[in-house]
């Protein structure tokens, strides 16, 4: 059972250029999150996915765009990167309703 | 808008001794609260809840108390371990769990 799975863990980009984190998860949950953590400022929610075919808007979507592809998938698209999205990106998923979010192990970001 | 935060960013403490992580919220319309642990390179983890209509909930080696009146909420650990060592975030429901605000973390350090 592999929980939470995010790819890639790492990437390296030029500012101006796009990329899609993907992430997947096999616990049949309905909601899914995508989370930026920067130093000292803690987690923060960009866009989450209550359930298949629907989006909502977190605490810091600008410059991002998500897709949720189907149940088990929900991906996070930087179409023009800057360095302030240098960050770690977290998924997570839920059952709905609960504060027991699962989280993936991170993707690491860095915007030159 | 309201944030949870934390009162210290660093703790340290003897390997066996028990472990107390703050948090302060501000938000009074929060009814359901998270601790979450993070090992260094991985997501977050989910420790334990605590609902609003509760004071305290023991769980395995960790407790937590809710202190409404002046809007605090703590972590206890008993008998702190060094694979205890971790940051650990408090994060706050205000009614949705799509919107969990998390606070900046506590990297809890245990000395052999």
């Amino acid at each position: 059972n592999a929980g939470v799975t995010q790819t890639p863990k790492f990437q390296v980009l030029k500012t101006g250029q796009s990329m899609t984190l993907q992430c997947a998860q096999d616990m049949n949950h309905n909601s899914m999150y995508w989370y930026r953590q920067d130093p000292g400022m803690g987690l923060r929610l960009i866009y989450y996915s209550a359930s298949e075919g629907t989006t909502d808007k977190g605490e810091v979507p600008n410059g991002y765009n998500v897709s949720r592809l189907n149940k088990r998938e929900f991906s996070l698209r930087l179409e023009s990167a800057a360095p302030s999205q240098t960050s770690v990106y977290f998924c997570a998923s839920s059952e709905e309703g609960t504060g027991e979010l699962f989280f993936g192990e991170g993707s690491r970001l860095t915007v030159l | 808008g309201e944030s949870v935060g934390l009162h210290l960013p660093t703790l340290s403490v003897q390997e066996g001794d028990n472990s107390i992580i703050n948090c302060a919220y501000s938000n009074s319309a929060s009814d359901y609260f998270i601790w979450y642990k993070q090992e260094s390179g991985k997501g977050p983890q989910f420790i334990i809840d605590i609902r609003s209509n509760m004071d305290k909930r023991q769980g395995q080696r960790v407790t937590v108390l809710l202190n409404k009146t002046v809007k605090h909420l703590s972590l206890q650990i008993a008998a702190t371990q060094p694979g205890d060592s971790a940051v650990y975030f408090c994060a706050e429901n205000p009614g949705s769990a799509r919107q969990l605000t998390f606070g900046s973390g506590t990297q809890l350090t245990v000395l052999p």
